[in-house]
């Protein structure tokens, strides 16, 4: 069975600071995807990014980065030069790809959550 | 507006009570989704069903029950309520063909049962 571990429950950092939410999963699978979503304090999750576990290449959108290790199952998330507005809990999940029904049909598998502080 | 609506948005309810929580899309997916969030706990899968025909249970059925009345629609009903069902319930959608598993939230219901 597959899941995800995020061990960094809460992080506080100043703002500008530069900080990285730890993702490590397990799936027996060779074809899975991997993604991030972010919950600020209204509530709704906000999908950031999607990788399947064919493109190990490392992507970078504005101030958000993500290293995706299959060597080390581990796909962080780091934020460069942070702002009160990433203030956050930000969750990774897993989907397993099956080749009869499609990816994901189980619904996504996600970690616990880490509560990310941006202070002032 | 939304493409995955949850209704009501925020709900006090009492222990014993029945409380239904609804859910429609007009993405046009087959595949929809019942989770729960717990602080702490992040979000672990109730229901999931593939098409009106087709319904599964999650991680933490237990004490929950769902309809999926048509494509659109998938209701999550709490036959009595009890205070450890206090959480913020989200309804989600993904494709069938060529799907990756990206899930379509939608903004989230909160069941207070007292």
């Amino acid at each position: 069975a597959q899941k995800v571990t995020q061990a960094q429950t809460e992080i506080s950092v100043v703002e500008k600071e530069d900080v990285t939410l730890d993702c490590v999963y397990e799936t027996r699978d060779t074809t899975y995807y991997l993604f991030w979503y972010k919950q600020p304090p209204s509530g709704e999750l906000v999908f950031l990014i999607r990788r399947n576990s064919f493109d190990e290449q490392n992507e970078i959108s504005g101030r958000y980065s993500w290293n995706f290790q299959k060597s080390t199952s581990s796909f962080n998330f780091t934020i460069t030069a942070s702002q009160v507005v990433d203030s956050a809990v930000y969750f990774c999940a897993l989907s397993e790809a099956l080749s009869s029904s499609g990816g994901g049909a189980d619904g996504l598998t996600f970690g616990k959550g880490t509560h990310l502080i941006i202070q002032p | 507006d939304a493409d995955v609506t949850q209704t009501p948005r925020n709900r006090i309810t009492k222990t014993g009570k029945r409380i239904m929580l609804e859910c429609s899309q007009t993405k046009g997916h087959d595949r929809m989704y019942w989770y729960r969030q717990d602080p702490g706990l992040g979000l672990r899968l109730i229901y999931y069903s593939f098409d009106v025909k087709d319904i599964n249970k999650g991680e933490i059925s237990d004490g929950y029950s769902v309809s999926r009345q048509a494509q659109a629609k998938f209701s999550l009903s709490l036959e009595s309520a009890i205070p450890n069902q206090t959480a913020l319930y989200f309804c989600a959608t993904s494709e069938w063909t060529g799907n990756t598993g990206e899930l379509f939230f939608g903004e989230g219901s909160r069941l207070t049962v007292l």
